[in-house]
């Protein structure tokens, strides 16, 4: 199965900008868009970015995404860190040839 | 605005039944297919099962196939899940999401239920 794959934890001071990668297995990245959720303790995931590099609605533009084709991954990237910006991060895509959604295994983002 | 509201989840002993529900409003109920995603005690979001806007196509992930089941009725604008020989890994908060274009672009996020499997 396609699978994805981020970084356990990443760390930096406020204001700082910090970059989550997610690796695709078996070069599927870009086969269908890749969404990117935000998700803290006790609360329910909010969606970031969506299609690759679209912004959700009212998600601030200090956040980005991107896919590279050429390593086969995506990331998302968070400029100006704030310590709300403290959170895990997902990645998700779909495997069309299973019909099966996958998410990355998270990242958490630590600012101090 | 969207609104998805999860209820039913609870304690239920291993090998017994639970259903969960997820109510929508906000938006055209019909329009959109819709999944159940679920969260483990300290670990990551796992996909569930897909099902689509109008019941024709449903998608189990591997850990749930045969057990769960993802149905829908559309006059009553809600989703559920029936969770059949619960296993203490089934425990987790349950999400129901809409589906931004059928593929797993998740847009709204219900507040989850909490599933407990234990004896």
């Amino acid at each position: 199965n396609f699978m994805l794959t981020q970084p356990h934890s990443v760390s930096e001071s406020p204001g700082g900008t910090v970059t989550i990668s997610c690796t695709g297995s078996s070069g599927r990245i870009g086969a269908t868009s890749v969404q990117w959720y935000q998700k803290r303790p006790g609360s329910a995931p909010t969606t970031v970015i969506h299609d690759d590099d679209q912004r959700a609605s009212g998600v601030p533009d200090r956040f980005s995404g991107s896919i590279d084709y050429s390593s086969n991954s995506a990331s998302l990237t968070i400029s100006g860190l704030k310590t709300e910006d403290e959170a895990d991060y997902y990645c998700q895509s779909y495997d069309t040839y299973n019909s099966y959604v996958v998410f990355g295994g998270g990242t958490k983002l630590t600012v101090l | 605005q969207v609104q998805l509201v999860e209820s039913g989840g609870g304690v239920a002993q291993p090998g017994r039944s639970l259903r969960l529900s997820c109510v929508a409003s906000g938006f055209t109920f019909r329009s959109y297919g819709l999944h159940w995603v679920r969260q483990a005690p300290g670990k990551g979001l796992e996909w569930v099962a897909l099902l689509s806007s109008d019941g024709s196509e449903e998608f189990y992930a591997d850990s749930v196939k045969g057990r769960f089941t993802i149905s829908r009725d559309n006059s009553k604008k809600t989703l559920y899940v029936q969770m059949n020989s619960l296993r203490p890994e089934d425990t987790a908060v349950y999400y129901c999401a809409r589906d931004r274009d059928g593929y797993g672009n998740f847009d709204y996020w219900g507040q989850g239920t909490l599933v407990t499997v234990s004896s």
